[in-house]
């Protein structure tokens, strides 16, 4: 596509409920990217991938949450058990490479994730 | 680690008046990119502005300009002749030009820009 996709949009999840959240790179990009946005703060990195690997997942804030990537394009990132502290925007990112630091990352408009 | 700070939680300018906007970084390499991304209520992080470390010369685009002071670890954004449609959060970014594992974007935490007509 023209630009990097998250779906869905807006998530209103009940307490202990799993979610996924989807992410569609640019055609081409090999490094994709979570971020946790929360209410005010900035960005917080949670995991990045190479292609289909993922060699740092130290960002993920607890075992509850998990990413794949397959077939070097789309990424998931799945919450198991959300609690009312996951309620966040969810951003992904994609860039044409990991090694290059200058290589732009273009962003999607993210997932609003509400926990009640 | 390298860090980011944005001192500025909220900034405000009148419409067609330049504002400036403060960013201090840290770090131990010498080698790196900074950025400045503006997100808009639609939350779609976009790219404003770039700078490579290893150059002096400080990166503009249009009415966008930085000051960056590599001695200071000090990258501010200058907007010149604001307009409504600058009104927006402003992320300071830090990138490590050796990609790999510190490949991903270290942000500050933001400053809201409003602009007053």
């Amino acid at each position: 596509g023209a630009g990097v996709s998250q779906s869905p949009s807006n998530k209103v999840t009940e307490k202990g409920k799993d979610v996924e959240l989807r992410c569609d790179p640019i055609s081409g990009h090999t490094a994709l990217y979570w971020y946790r946005q929360s209410l005010g703060q900035g960005l917080e990195f949670l995991i990045y991938f190479q292609g289909n690997s993922a060699p740092d997942k130290s960002g993920l804030p607890s075992d509850r949450f998990s990413a794949e990537r397959t077939g070097g394009s789309v990424s998931t990132l799945t919450i198991q058990r959300t609690q009312q502290e996951d309620s966040a925007v969810y951003l992904c990112a994609s860039s044409l490479n990991w090694r290059t630091g200058g290589a732009r990352a273009f962003f999607g408009q993210g997932t609003r994730l509400t926990v009640v | 680690a390298q860090t980011v700070t944005q001192s500025q939680p909220e900034m405000s300018v009148q419409e067609a008046e330049t504002v400036t906007l403060s960013c201090t970084y840290d770090t131990s390499e010498s080698d790196y990119y900074l950025f400045w991304y503006k997100q808009p209520p639609s939350r779609q992080m976009i790219l404003v502005i770039r700078q490579e470390a290893y150059k002096q010369q400080n990166a503009t685009e249009n009415r966008f300009s930085v000051n960056f002071q590599k001695a200071a670890k000090s990258f501010s954004l200058k907007i010149s002749d604001s307009q409504l449609g600058d009104a927006a959060m402003y992320f300071c970014a830090y990138r490590s030009a050796y990609g790999g594992s510190q490949g991903n974007l270290i942000f500050g935490k933001g400053t809201k820009l409003s602009v007053k007509p």
